[in-house]
């Protein structure tokens, strides 16, 4: 069935650093690919998405792009705030009427000033 | 904004209790999901339902059930807890797929079974 791999954390960096996450799927067709966030105490906040082959998604700095060929869609960040600190998690619509998803089993990210 | 809300941030239950978790979304969204999140294994569905009355379990469905007898409203039930079921759950809705493929996530609740 379909699946997320995502690198296991935790990530830990100074500010300013370059950040990627690793995020890779198994899926049959054309799944939606996610990143969402979620800061301490806090449920999930959608990052960013990407509905298409070649598609990037981009929000408050964060980039990831869908690869078709090499089933990825990993996140980057050109430079890291502490309030970057978080755990992410990759995501895939599964086909069908509902919306489904199926997620990674997140990464916390510390970022340290 | 989508607003989901859930009716507890926190919750202390004995083993063996009967427990109730509400889950609010206040935009008219048809699916809602009830997930419950663990370190290390990532957020896994325990049901959802795409419609008034309609359900479907999900992946770990055992030991639990729902109700859904109102649009905005879907209710998790834990018929008898366990330590097992101790977690953070999370609820979440999302339009139909023609609309928005993302889902919209409350706060969470974090049960403890002692």
């Amino acid at each position: 069935g379909d699946s997320v791999t995502q690198m296991e954390g935790p990530v830990t960096l100074s500010e300013e650093a370059f950040l990627t996450i690793n995020c890779t799927y198994t899926a049959t067709g054309y799944p939606s690919l996610f990143w969402y966030v979620q800061y301490p105490g806090e449920g999930l906040q959608l990052l960013l998405k990407a509905t298409k082959a070649d598609d990037k998604g981009s929000n408050k700095g964060f980039e990831a792009t869908y690869r078709k060929e090499t089933t990825s869609f990993h996140l980057e960040k050109g430079s890291v705030q502490v309030s970057d600190s978080a755990v992410y998690f990759c995501a895939l619509r599964h086909g069908g009427a509902t919306n489904k998803l199926i997620f990674g089993t997140g990464t916390l990210l510390a970022v340290q000033p | 904004d989508v607003k989901v809300t859930q009716s507890s941030r926190y919750l202390v239950k004995r083993t063996g209790e009967k427990v109730f978790l509400e889950c609010v979304q206040d935009m008219d969204h048809e699916n809602m999901f009830w997930y419950r999140q663990d370190p290390g294994l990532g957020l896994r569905l325990i049901y959802f339902s795409y419609d008034v009355k309609m359900k479907e379990k999900g992946d770990i469905p055992e030991g639990y059930s729902v109700s859904r007898e109102k649009k905005e409203r879907f209710s998790l039930i834990l018929e008898s807890a366990s330590t097992n079921q101790t977690s953070m759950y999370l609820c979440a809705s999302s339009p139909p797929p023609g609309q928005a493929y993302e889902q919209y996530f409350g706060p969470g609740t974090r049960l403890t079974v002692t």
